[in-house]
């Protein structure tokens, strides 16, 4: 079955670093997104990605976030200059249809020193 | 009021119980349904759709009513593979954003 792969699986970055999450939705899906779980909370939407543009963001994706698909298969997201508080699991999802589940890649575990 | 609200759980149940998990939403032009398991510290996984007429896949049984803005998921016959943290996630439109419920979480015992 075709899954969503991100990577790293860990990343460890000191405070005030850059830090790109990377992540390959299923091949023929067209809409992308990003959420985080903070240890302990639930699952927040950060922004959704459709036709090579943000078509949603949140109040947590400020001007340090920002989104790329820089080719067709990789979906980043990256933050400029990252906080303490931005630690936390950051799952990509994606899906084929604007009706259809979104489906979750493993997630990427943010550690921030 | 939070947007998509659980029962906060933990369920601890033993093998081979029916157990039911409650949901409410409070956006009232929420268009789709859905519930995810997540097993500790691993991504969401969708278990089921939830449509207007209530729909089943083996053991579990989702049903949604929309005039109380409530949803419901029983999973009959326990097994322990069935232990995970339930997600209750709403979308206001297609394509739109998830929106997570706080979770509730299920222990099935031997």
């Amino acid at each position: 079955e075709p899954e969503v792969t991100q990577t790293p699986s860990h990343q460890v970055t000191q405070m005030g670093q850059e830090v790109i999450l990377r992540c390959v939705p299923i091949s023929n899906h067209l809409y992308f997104y990003w959420y985080r779980q903070i240890l302990g909370q639930k699952v927040e939407f950060l922004v959704s990605f459709y036709n090579n543009e943000i078509s949603e963001k949140s109040e947590i994706f400020d001007d340090q976030f920002s989104v790329e698909r820089p080719d067709g298969s990789n979906f980043t997201l990256k933050i400029r200059s990252t906080k303490l508080e931005d630690s936390a699991m950051y799952f990509c999802a994606s899906s084929d249809l604007s009706n259809q589940p979104q489906h979750f890649g493993d997630g990427t575990r943010l550690s921030i020193l | 009021r939070k947007e998509v609200e659980q029962d906060p759980g933990p369920f601890n149940v033993p093998e081979g119980a029916t157990v039911a998990f409650n949901c409410t939403y409070s956006n009232s032009a929420s268009q789709s349904f859905f519930w995810y398991r997540q097993d500790c510290r691993k991504e969401p996984k969708l278990l089921m759709s939830v449509y207007s007429s209530g729909n089943e896949d083996g053991r579990f049984t989702a049903q949604l009513n929309r005039a109380s803005q409530y949803i419901s998921l029983l999973i009959r016959d326990s097994k322990l593979s069935d232990s995970a943290t339930y997600l209750c996630v709403v979308s206001y439109n297609q394509g739109g954003k998830l929106i997570f419920g706080q979770g509730t979480e299920l222990s099935v015992k031997p």
